[in-house]
């Protein structure tokens, strides 16, 4: 099993600009959770997916959008990139629906927008 | 809002010796409350779950507490060893907050 895998590992942006970050899980878990991490200030979590087709906001979803159209993936949106959104994203999953257990995540993508 | 204070960004201590870290929570009282590892470039690793109506929790030389009353949890690593060192972040459930982490450095 991979666990999850998230794509790209790097990525640099201009101010402005547009991206999707890809996150799969292999271990059929129903849900599944967008996070950035930024120094000093933990992990905060953006959007999360308690199962294949729906989606919530978390602490902080704004210039963020996700879908969620199959059990695996879980993909989030830049709509137009801003300095402040330099971070790393972090994807997690969770084989428990409406509750958490156990967070798989991810190895991480390091964004940089210029 | 939830809020979540670690005791401290670092914590340097020699091999052998026990490491605590705390994990304290305002407003909302948990169900359970999990510690994570952290190694620099890579995602947070799940290390133990305690829920509320536990008092501790062991796993091999990781201990935890859970304190409902004091809103505190404390990790202990007994018997510390340089692999040990790392980030370690504490998490609750409600909102799935993270603290910031507590960086380990254990000196040989």
């Amino acid at each position: 099993n991979a666990g999850v895998t998230q794509t790209p590992k790097f990525q640099v942006l201009k101010t402005g600009q547009s991206m999707t970050l890809q996150c799969a899980q292999d271990m059929n878990h129903n849900s599944m959770y967008w996070y950035r991490q930024d120094p000093g200030m933990g992990l905060r979590l953006i959007y999360y997916s308690a199962s294949e087709g729906t989606t919530d906001k978390g602490e902080v979803p704004d210039g963020y959008n996700v879908s969620r159209l199959k059990k695996q993936n879980f993909l989030l949106g830049l709509e137009s990139a801003a300095p402040s959104q330099t971070s790393v994203y972090f994807c997690a999953s969770s084989p428990i629906s409406g509750g958490v257990l156990e967070q798989f995540f991810g190895p991480g993508t390091r964004l940089t927008v210029l | 809002s939830q809020k979540i204070e670690q005791n401290s960004e670092a914590l340097n201590i020699q091999e052998g010796k026990t490491a605590t870290l705390t994990c304290n929570y305002t407003n909302y009282s948990p169900a359970y409350l999990q510690w994570y590892r952290q190694d620099p470039g890579r995602g947070p690793v799940f290390l133990l779950l305690i829920r509320e109506n536990e008092k501790e929790k062991r796993k091999e030389r990781l201990k935890v507490t859970f304190d409902t009353t004091l809103k505190q949890s404390l990790f202990h690593i007994t018997a510390s060893q340089p692999a040990d060192s790392a980030t370690y972040l504490c998490a609750l459930y409600y909102k799935l907050s993270f603290g910031a982490g507590t960086t380990v450095t254990v000196r040989a």
